[in-house]
């Protein structure tokens, strides 16, 4: 089955940027959607079809998808932009979340 | 304000039957492919199911394949998970998510843009 990697955990400095990266075979050929999701919270949309910003998502959030990996990039990290974030793809008619990975703003 | 309110959830025995529902309302539901999201307890996000906009065609994760079943009310603008043969792994918090863009389903989505509060299930 198809497998999306994520690092376990990122940290930030405030007003630094913070690069998360999503692993998967030719991913690239895929689009891929990141969610963001706060304690005890449901998931937020941040990106969508690997660069795209839905309406009231801050500028600060853009995405990449190139070969076997897509890049969220948080520039400008704010302590509010601190929580657990997945990338989202499909594969043969199923849909896959990555490993998830918490960024730490701090 | 559109919304997605979740139901059904509780505490069921091993090989026993559920079935969450999800109520929807402030967009046009029979426009937007819906999917069903799980959480297990301080874990992450598992994909489980999605339908198109008119029911016709599902998607499952291999983990519930023959055991949950979506289907949805395009009447009453309720999706559904009947979930049959529960096992402890199936313990979750699931969530119902919109597809963002409408007549989208699978490899060509925009995104799942409006989630529920999730409905809480124990086995």
């Amino acid at each position: 089955s198809y497998e999306l990697t994520q690092p376990p955990s990122v940290s930030v400095s405030p007003g630094q940027t913070a690069s998360i990266t999503c692993s998967g075979n030719k991913l690239g050929d895929k689009y891929t959607s990141w969610y963001q999701q706060k304690p005890g919270q449901s998931p937020v949309l941040v990106i969508y079809r690997d660069s795209k910003r839905p309406s009231g998502i801050p500028e600060r959030f853009s995405g990449t998808n190139s070969g076997n990996t897509a890049t969220l990039t948080i520039s400008g990290t704010q302590t509010i932009d601190e929580a657990d974030y997945y990338c989202q793809a499909w594969d043969s008619n199923t849909g896959v979340f990555g490993t998830g990975t918490k960024v730490t703003v701090l | 304000e559109v919304q997605l309110l979740e139901s059904g959830g509780g505490l069921v025995q091993p090989g026993g039957s559920l079935r969450l529902s999800c109520a929807a309302s402030g967009f046009t539901f029979t426009k937007n492919a819906m999917n069903w999201v799980r959480q297990a307890p301080g874990k992450g996000l598992e994909w489980v199911s999605s339908v198109s906009a008119s029911g016709g065609i599902t998607f499952y994760a291999d983990s519930v394949k023959g055991r949950f079943t979506i289907s949805r009310d395009n009447s009453k603008n309720t999706l559904y998970l009947q979930m049959n043969s529960l096992r402890a792994e199936d313990t979750a918090t699931y969530y119902c998510a919109k597809e963002a863009a409408a007549g989208t389903i699978g490899p060509d989505f925009y995104g799942m843009d409006v989630w529920g509060q999730g409905t809480t299930v124990t086995v």
